[in-house]
């Protein structure tokens, strides 16, 4: 069975510039999430799809972050205008869902997108 | 505010030693999972254990669980230089949300 695949593995734009980030979770995964990496510091949870849904996007920075997932399959991140302190790695993950009163979902990564910004 | 810290930030052994490593966390819990990220590469899940289990084991690899300290430990035995990786341990928020919140991560280096 694939794993979490994302695309690009690299990418390095000039500030203003946009850029794309996908991700292609575990087929069956209704769950799927994105989390950052900035500077060594600690991941970060971004947003949560439930199929093609946004469950919580909480951790969304602000509005120059746009995900989307349409037909609940891959979902793309984009970035617009990017900026020097959007810098670091994006991660992906996917789940099966699981009951509410037992939410012991292994979230599964992907191998992140190291993104920088000039 | 960061729900897990990891304790040593980073950690340096001999192959064939033992790694332990620590977590803490604010909140209630229902599971602690610990996650392994090697150089360039993504997280991989690693164990899970439940609020209701005390211990769990897998191959090599010990999870603890102390509720009322509301902390964890990873133990890592005979340990190898593959074992070369930066360890998370990982919280669900409380509620309804299933996003993961990650500590800072400690960085283990087994050397040959």
């Amino acid at each position: 069975e694939a794993g979490v695949t994302q695309f690009p593995s690299h990418s390095v734009i000039e500030k203003g510039q946009t850029v794309t980030l996908r991700c292609d979770p575990i087929s069956g995964h209704d769950n799927l999430y994105w989390y950052r990496r900035v500077m060594g510091k600690e991941i970060k949870f971004l947003l949560h799809f439930v199929k093609e849904s946004k469950q919580d996007e909480s951790g969304m920075p602000n509005n120059r972050f746009l995900a989307e997932r349409t037909g609940g399959t891959y979902s793309t991140l984009k970035v617009q205008p990017a900026e020097l302190e959007d810098s670091g790695v994006y991660f992906c993950a996917s789940s099966q869902d699981q009951p509410l009163r037992d939410r012991t979902d292994t979230q599964y990564f992907g191998p992140g997108t190291r993104l920088t910004v000039l | 505010s960061q729900q897990g810290e990891e304790d040593p930030q980073a950690l340096s052994i001999q192959e064939g030693e033992n790694a332990t490593m620590n977590c803490s966390y604010k909140t209630s819990i229902n599971n602690l999972q610990w996650y392994r990220q090697n150089s360039g590469r993504g997280l991989v899940h690693l164990i899970l254990i439940r609020s209701n289990e005390r211990e769990k084991h897998s191959g090599r690899l010990r999870v603890t669980l102390d509720t009322s300290k509301k902390s964890s430990s990873l133990l890592i035995t005979a340990s190898r230089a593959a074992d070369t990786a930066s360890y998370f341990c990982a919280t669900p928020l409380s509620g309804s949300a299933r996003q993961l919140t990650f500590g800072s991560g400690t960085q283990l280096t087994v050397l040959p």
